[in-house]
């Protein structure tokens, strides 16, 4: 099966620093990677879309400034969030869009960074 | 309006007990619908898609009423390890392939 990793899983930085995020699909090429957040007893909100070779685009009220997205390669996208703040400590989740044998897009998700903005 | 909304939970069911979870969206555009499971600190993973015929996958069956625009699932003879949030989720009706989760339904099975 599709596998995206996250790097790192979890880290804790203080406020006003930037935090990278990687994301990589291993085992399958994807031009499209989408950007999630989940803050406690809540939904994955989609932060942006990540697209190789072009710029993200992002959702309403999604600071584009500040959640820097960069999708060099065709296997990894990167999130940088930078001068974090205690309010940005959340759970970011990438997934990555493969198309199926059927032709359907699936989506695989990573298995999430937890970041502590202290 | 939320685009995906569903039962607020949690649910606390024994062991054995038939569980059904509901959900409507608001896009009457959108195409594919699906239910994810995820536990505690971890990432959501494809439990099904939910077909128009409606659809079964062992102890659990999925329904879909465009009409409505309504989704269900429903788990027969719940498990311990069901336990977890179960999440609506539908594709955007657009080319964007963008999904929209809807807040989840955190079940117990309690022994």
């Amino acid at each position: 099966g599709a596998v995206v990793s996250q790097h790192p899983s979890w880290v804790i930085c203080k406020s006003g620093t930037s935090v990278k995020i990687e994301c990589r699909s291993l085992d399958f090429q994807a031009t499209t990677m989408f950007w999630y957040r989940q803050f406690p007893k809540q939904s994955l909100m989609l932060m942006a879309t990540s697209n190789e070779g072009s710029k993200a685009t992002y959702e309403q009220g999604v600071e584009k400034d500040k959640f820097l997205i960069n999708h060099a390669s065709l296997t990894l996208s990167t999130l940088t969030v930078t001068s974090a703040h205690p309010e940005d400590s959340s759970f970011y989740i990438c997934s990555a869009l493969r198309r199926g044998t059927s032709g359907a897009y699936e989506q695989y998700f990573g298995p999430g960074t937890r970041l502590t903005v202290t | 309006r939320k685009e995906v909304e569903q039962d607020p939970g949690p649910f606390n069911v024994p062991e054995g007990a038939t569980v059904a979870f509901n959900c409507t969206y608001s896009n009457s555009a959108s195409q594919s619908f699906f239910w994810y499971r995820q536990d505690c600190r971890k990432e959501p993973k494809l439990l099904m898609s939910v077909y128009s015929s409606g659809n079964e996958d062992g102890r659990f069956t999925a329904q879909l009423n465009r009409a409505s625009q309504y989704i269900s699932l429903l788990i027969r003879d719940s498990k311990l390890s069901d336990s977890a949030t179960y999440l609506c989720v539908v594709r955007d009706g657009g080319a964007t392939n963008k999904l929209i989760f809807g807040t989840g339904t955190l079940l117990a099975v309690q022994p």
